[in-house]
C-alpha cells in the first residue's frame, strides 16, 4: 500500500488476555517505531526498528509488552497479560532510515480498550 | 543524547491571531528537523521539515526556520483558523537514530 498500515484499528479486550498489534510500513522503509498515546497526551516511545541492527527497546513499559520485526518488514507489538492501564492507542511509524531521509510517516494506529 | 523541549499548552488565540509554538533542541552533528500536526480524532501527519542550518519549512501557511546558533525550530502562522486547532509535534531526526520528539502543544483557535 502507499502508507503505514496498522491493524486492527479498533481492539477491546479483556484484562489478562493478550493482544498482538500489526504494522505494515511503507515499503522500502528500513526504519520502524512503535508509540503509544493515551487520551489527551503526548507520544510515548515503545521501541525502534533500524535494519538489521539489534532494536532500540529502551521505551517498552514493562517485560509484558515485546515487539519484533519479520523479514525487514512487517512488525507485530504484544502486550501480554494485559492491564487497564495499556489502554491507549498505539501507534506505527516507519522511514527510509537513511541520511536525509528522516521523516517518519505515521499509520492511523490502533486504539485498545482493555475492560 | 538528543532531545526536544517545546512550549507546553494549550495555546489559546482568536481567529487571525499570529501564532508562535516555541521549539528548541539537543543533538549532536546535524539533525533534520520537524514539525507534525494532529488533528482532532486523526493521526499524525507532517506539516513541514528542514534539512540544515538557515533552511524554512513552509506548508499551508505555517513556517518554521532551523536556527543552529539558537538551536530552535519555532513554528509561526501570520494568521490563523478555526481549523488549524491541533496538537503540534516539534521532533527531530539523525541519520540510523530514533525520531525524537518533543510533548506536543495544543492549539486552540476561537472564531
Amino acid at each position: 500500500g502507499a502508507g503505514v498500515s496498522q491493524s486492527p484499528s479498533n481492539k477491546v479486550t479483556e484484562k489478562g488476555k493478550d493482544v498482538e498489534l500489526r504494522c505494515d510500513p511503507i515499503s522500502g522503509h528500513t526504519a520502524l517505531y512503535w508509540y503509544r498515546q493515551s487520551l489527551g497526551q503526548g507520544l510515548e516511545f515503545l521501541i525502534y526498528f533500524q535494519g538489521n541492527s539489534a532494536p532500540d527497546k529502551s521505551g517498552l513499559p514493562s517485560d509484558r509488552f515485546s515487539a519484533e520485526r519479520t523479514g525487514g518488514s512487517v512488525s507485530t507489538l504484544t502486550i501480554q497479560r494485559t492491564q487497564q492501564e495499556d489502554s491507549a492507542v498505539y501507534l506505527c511509524a516507519s522511514s527510509l532510515g537513511r541520511q536525509g531521509f528522516t521523516e517518519a510517516f505515521f499509520g492511523q494506529g490502533t486504539r485498545l480498550t482493555v475492560v | 543524547g538528543n532531545s526536544v523541549t517545546q512550549m507546553e499548552g494549550p495555546v489559546t488565540l482568536s481567529e487571525e491571531a499570529f501564532l508562535t509554538i516555541n521549539c528548541t533542541y539537543t543533538a549532536t552533528g546535524y539533525p533534520s528537523l520537524f514539525w507534525y500536526v494532529q488533528y482532532p480524532g486523526e493521526g499524525l501527519q507532517l506539516l513541514l521539515k528542514a534539512t540544515k542550518a538557515d533552511d524554512k519549512g513552509s506548508n499551508k501557511g505555517f513556517e518554521a526556520t532551523y536556527r543552529k546558533e539558537t538551536t530552535s525550530f519555532h513554528l509561526e502562522k501570520g494568521s490563523v483558523q478555526v481549523s488549524d486547532s491541533a496538537v503540534y509535534f516539534c521532533a527531530l531526526g539523525s541519520p540510523f537514530q530514533k525520531l525524537v520528539f518533543g510533548t506536543g502543544t495544543r492549539l486552540l483557535v476561537s472564531p
